[in-house]
């Protein structure tokens, strides 16, 4: 069946390091992917999306690109700041009107 | 611009009580879902509203109930609660549709603590 799997946490880097959090899915279909993102005490809220094969969504600084060959959709950033500290969860559609969430990043960025 | 409003924020039961999560959205949205976030599952949809008077389960339905009272009001409710309903639990809302473009609104979150 459809599923999201997702690099597990909890990830801890040094403020301007670069960073990687691995999401992969197996689909029947394909999929219109997104990367949400929760900080401290609040709910989740749309970080970036893309919903065709190599689209790139970016937003604040993040980036994910849709790679259809290898059904990923790896967020990263260049240069992490303290206040990207957040848990990040990918959550693809799989074309039921629903999202699926992965199991959530924490990441700690370090001044 | 208050968005996806829930309440109560944090409320502690005991075995058996029952209790009912409100969700407010002032976006005229049409779809409304109710999530469980627990440590290492990430979130999981117990229920979801695609429209006013319409209700289907999601992945984790037992034990609770919902009702979509108009448009705009989306609640929860736990008849007999049990430790496992332990969780943080999420209220989102979207446009008609607004699963397929990802963009799903949500609250601040309900933490319930069931002893």
């Amino acid at each position: 069946g459809d599923s999201v799997t997702q690099m597990e946490g909890p990830v801890t880097l040094s403020e301007e390091a670069f960073l990687t959090i691995n999401c992969t899915y197996t689909a029947t279909g394909y999929p219109s992917l997104f990367w949400y993102v929760q900080y401290p005490g609040e709910g989740l809220q749309l970080l970036l999306k893309a919903t065709k094969a190599d689209d790139k969504g970016s937003n604040k600084g993040f980036e994910a690109t849709y790679r259809k060959e290898t059904t990923s959709f790896h967020l990263e950033k260049g240069s992490v700041q303290v206040s990207d500290s957040a848990v990040y969860f990918c959550a693809p559609n799989f074309g039921n009107e629903k999202l699926t969430f992965g199991t959530g990043t924490r990441l700690t960025i370090i001044p | 611009n208050a968005g996806v409003t829930q309440t109560p924020k944090f409320q502690v039961l005991k075995t058996g009580q029952s209790m009912t999560l409100q969700c407010a959205q002032d976006m005229n949205h049409n779809s409304m879902y109710w999530y469980r976030q627990d440590p290492g599952m990430g979130l999981r949809l117990i229920y979801y509203s695609a429209s006013e008077g319409t209700t289907d389960k999601g992945e984790v339905p037992n034990g609770y109930n919902v009702s979509r009272l108009n448009k705009r009001e989306f609640s929860l409710r736990l008849e007999s609660a049990a430790p496992s309903q332990t969780s943080v639990y999420f209220c989102a809302s979207s446009e008609l549709g607004g699963a397929d473009t990802g963009e799903l609104f949500f609250g601040e979150g309900s933490r319930l603590t069931v002893l």
